[in-house]
């Protein structure tokens, strides 16, 4: 079994329409991120958590809410979507020890029309 | 501000040749480490080597290797007997001291052509 997936792998929606994506991680690391992939761009960081009560903006936060509800669990949410949060998203997990080695989940493709 | 910048959008290269990848950041920070990652068509992020700004010597990983330059701040990968398998987008990216944060340039479209 994968050690960080993420649900759902592919989403479309309609702009407003609130949307969570969802990561899990078996790995037991503390830390996670969300990254927003985009063509030409690369991925750049949104949220990123280092424990369950730490959690802080990156990069490119405005638009997203995040939640770690649980070590091995922090969600993305987009309170109202909008077309140009059209991307592809990543879920990342690291130990504290090493915290430059992260773990990728497989992405979540998001469409919003 | 810390940036990674990727200036070839696209390269190719015939199987069994050697490719390089150039990559250049920008940091004032002394402890680092530098990636590249490679994503496949499946999409999923995989790295492919890592380097720790405090090593002189170039890391390698197989058919994968390095040129390090802490002073002029770049970093290349030289993909050496170039396989159909190793067609993928490639990733430069650095993370600064011990935050785990990923800092991406805009990424290489390698293509190896048969």
């Amino acid at each position: 079994d994968a050690d960080v997936t993420q649900t759902p792998r592919n989403r479309i929606t309609k702009t407003g329409k609130r949307i969570m994506l969802e990561c899990s991680q078996t790995k037991g690391h503390d830390r996670m991120y969300w990254y927003r992939q985009d063509p030409g761009l690369g991925l750049r960081l949104i949220y990123y958590s280092f424990d369950v009560k730490d959690i802080n903006k990156g990069e490119i936060s405005d638009g997203y809410s995040v939640s770690r509800q649980a070590q091995a669990k922090f969600s993305l949410s987009l309170e109202s979507a909008i077309p140009n949060q059209t991307a592809l998203y990543f879920c990342a997990t690291s130990d504290d020890l090493k915290p430059y080695e992260q773990y990728f989940g497989p992405g979540t493709r998001l469409t919003v029309t | 501000a810390q940036t990674v910048t990727q200036s070839q959008p696209e390269m190719s290269v015939q199987e069994a040749e050697t490719v390089t990848l150039s990559c250049t950041y920008d940091t004032s920070e002394n402890n680092y480490y530098l990636f590249w990652y490679k994503q496949p068509p499946s999409r999923q992020m995989i790295l492919v080597i890592r380097q720790e700004a405090y090593k002189q010597q170039n890391a390698t990983e197989n058919r994968f290797s390095v040129n390090f330059q802490k002073a002029a701040k770049s970093f290349s990968l030289k993909i050496s007997d170039s396989q159909l398998g190793d067609t993928a987008m490639y990733f430069c990216a650095f993370s600064p001291g011990n935050t785990g944060k990923l800092i991406f340039g805009q990424g290489t479209t390698l293509q190896v052509k048969p």
